[in-house]
C-alpha cells in the first residue's frame, strides 16, 4: 500500500505552460506539505495545509497555488512555468500534534521531477 | 530561531568503514530530531528519530543520540555497506520541519 503518492512522477513541459501535480495520502493524517528540492538536494518547504486550511505559506511566487479538496489530497498548480521551476517536488504528510508543533514524523511521496524547457 | 547545520559532503567511504555525519541544531524549546535518508531517485524516508534529550534513535545499524548539552544529533554506523549510499538529512521539528542541507554518502566496495 502506497502511503503518500504523487502524480505524475516525471513532467517535462515548455516555459509558459500551466501544470498541476497531485498528491494523495492514505495514512489518515491531517497535515500535508509541499517541498521543492533543487539540484543540490536542498529542501525548501513551500506550503503546509492542516485539515484543508493553509497554515504555512513560505515566500513562493504566486504562480504556485496549492489546493486541498479534502484532508487526504493536496495538489499543486503552477502557472506560467519558468526555467527556474525545474526541480523535484515532494509531497509529505504528518499527524499534527496537540501542541500545534510539528513533532510528528513526516512521510514523503516519491517526488515529481519537473523539467521546464 | 530554529535551524540545522549539517556536515558538508560528499563523503566517500570503503565498505565496512565507520561513518559519522555531524548535525548540530539551534532551537527554542525541546524539538524532536530526525534523520532521513534519500536513496537515488526516491523520496525521503525516515531513518530514525529522538524526541527528548539523551534519547537514542536507532535503525538498520544507524544510531544517533540527542545531546542537549552540545545541541547535536550526530549519525553513526559502525560498518557501512554499498547499499547505504544515499543522501542523509538531519531535521528538527518545530513549528515546521527544518532540514539540513543533506550529506551525500558513497560507499565503495
Amino acid at each position: 500500500d502506497t502511503a503518500v503518492s504523487q502524480t505524475p512522477k516525471y513532467l517535462v513541459t515548455q516555459m509558459g505552460n500551466d501544470k498541476s501535480i497531485k498528491c494523495e495520502q492514505n495514512l489518515g493524517h491531517d497535515t500535508m506539505y509541499w517541498y521543492k528540492q533543487d539540484s543540490k538536494k536542498f529542501l525548501k518547504i513551500m506550503f503546509s495545509y492542516n485539515n484543508k486550511e493553509l497554515i504555512i505559506n513560505e515566500t513562493v511566487p504566486n504562480r504556485f497555488s496549492p489546493k486541498s479538496p479534502d484532508k487526504a489530497h493536496l495538489n499543486l498548480h503552477i502557472n506560467s512555468l519558468e526555467l527556474g521551476d525545474s526541480a523535484v517536488y515532494f509531497c509529505a504528510s504528518s499527524q499534527s500534534s496537540t501542541s500545534g508543533l510539528t513533532q510528528e514524523t513526516q512521510y514523503f511521496g516519491p517526488g515529481t521531477r519537473l523539467l521546464v524547457l | 530561531g530554529n535551524s540545522v547545520t549539517q556536515m558538508e559532503g560528499p563523503v566517500t567511504l570503503s565498505e565496512e568503514a565507520f561513518l559519522t555525519i555531524n548535525c548540530t541544531y539551534t532551537a527554542t524549546g525541546y524539538p524532536s530530531l530526525f534523520w532521513y535518508v534519500q536513496y537515488p531517485g526516491e523520496g525521503l524516508q525516515l531513518l530514525l528519530k529522538a524526541t527528548k534529550a539523551d534519547d537514542k534513535g536507532s535503525n538498520k545499524g544507524f544510531e544517533a543520540t540527542y545531546r542537549k548539552e552540545t545541541t547535536s544529533f550526530h549519525l553513526e554506523k559502525g560498518s557501512v555497506q554499498v547499499s547505504d549510499s544515499a543522501v542523509y538529512f538531519c531535521a528538527l521539528a518545530g513549528n515546521q520541519f527544518y532540514f539540513g542541507t543533506g550529506t551525500s554518502l558513497t560507499v565503495i566496495p
